[in-house]
């Protein structure tokens, strides 16, 4: 099992709104990504787990809350979102082996509202 | 991370080899080279990776400068299903801290 699945695929929510996004994996990758991407523009890194621990937050606003409550799952919590945070969420994960590869999940595409 | 340089767009007859190349002069010794390709609204998709050596697999072949300063990715055949966007990106090997930076890409477009 070589995927990384993303739930739910559509997301459209009020800016009052509370809402997560779901990332599952099952190879026993120990290190995951949160990325944003806008249309026409590359994948922005937003947060990196560690075995479970949050490593990297590139500055993302704290409207985006991640969550890894275990290795195989990793959460993103979004409240009180602005309608420029519409884009399309990916997740990622890598193994702890030297010089592996991330792989991506098919992403979730948010529009707030 | 180093950051990398590739032309904005490219197209390639289909059934031609696709050649899409990628600078990273400010590589370090303990970097790789990796690349990946995103068909529209997809997640990015892995391709190759490598070193210093070239590589190859079922996908493309990996070509890296003895300099290590550039590469370039090959496509042998090129369907209409290679029509995406291709990403250079160079990284530590290492777990941890890392990061996966991302580039602007290329955009190639498979002309039939």
């Amino acid at each position: 099992d070589t995927e990384v699945t993303q739930t739910p695929k559509h997301l459209v929510m009020g800016m009052t709104n509370k809402k997560s996004l779901k990332c599952e994996q099952h190879m026993g990758h120990r290190a995951m990504y949160w990325y944003k991407q806008k249309a026409k523009k590359p994948p922005e890194l937003m947060f990196v787990y560690s075995y479970e621990k949050l490593s990297i937050n590139e500055s993302v606003p704290s409207r985006f809350s991640p969550e890894c409550p275990n290795s195989s799952l990793l959460n993103l919590h979004l409240h009180a979102l602005q309608p420029e945070d519409s884009a399309l969420y990916l997740c990622a994960s890598r193994g702890t082996l030297k010089n592996t590869e991330a792989f991506f999940g098919q992403g979730t595409r948010l529009t707030v509202v | 991370d180093a950051k990398t340089t590739q032309p904005t767009s490219m197209d390639c007859a289909e059934g031609r080899a696709a050649n899409l190349p990628c600078n990273h002069s400010t590589i370090s010794g303990n970097e790789y080279v990796y690349w990946y390709r995103q068909i529209h609204s997809q997640g990015p998709q892995y391709i190759i990776h490598g070193l210093k050596n070239n590589e190859t697999n079922e996908m493309a072949s990996l070509i890296i400068t003895e300099d290590r300063k550039s590469s370039t990715l090959i496509l042998p055949h090129a369907t209409l299903r290679d029509t995406a966007v291709y990403y250079c990106i160079v990284r530590v090997a290492n777990f941890g801290n890392e990061k996966l930076t991302f580039g602007t890409g290329t955009r190639l477009t498979i002309i039939p």
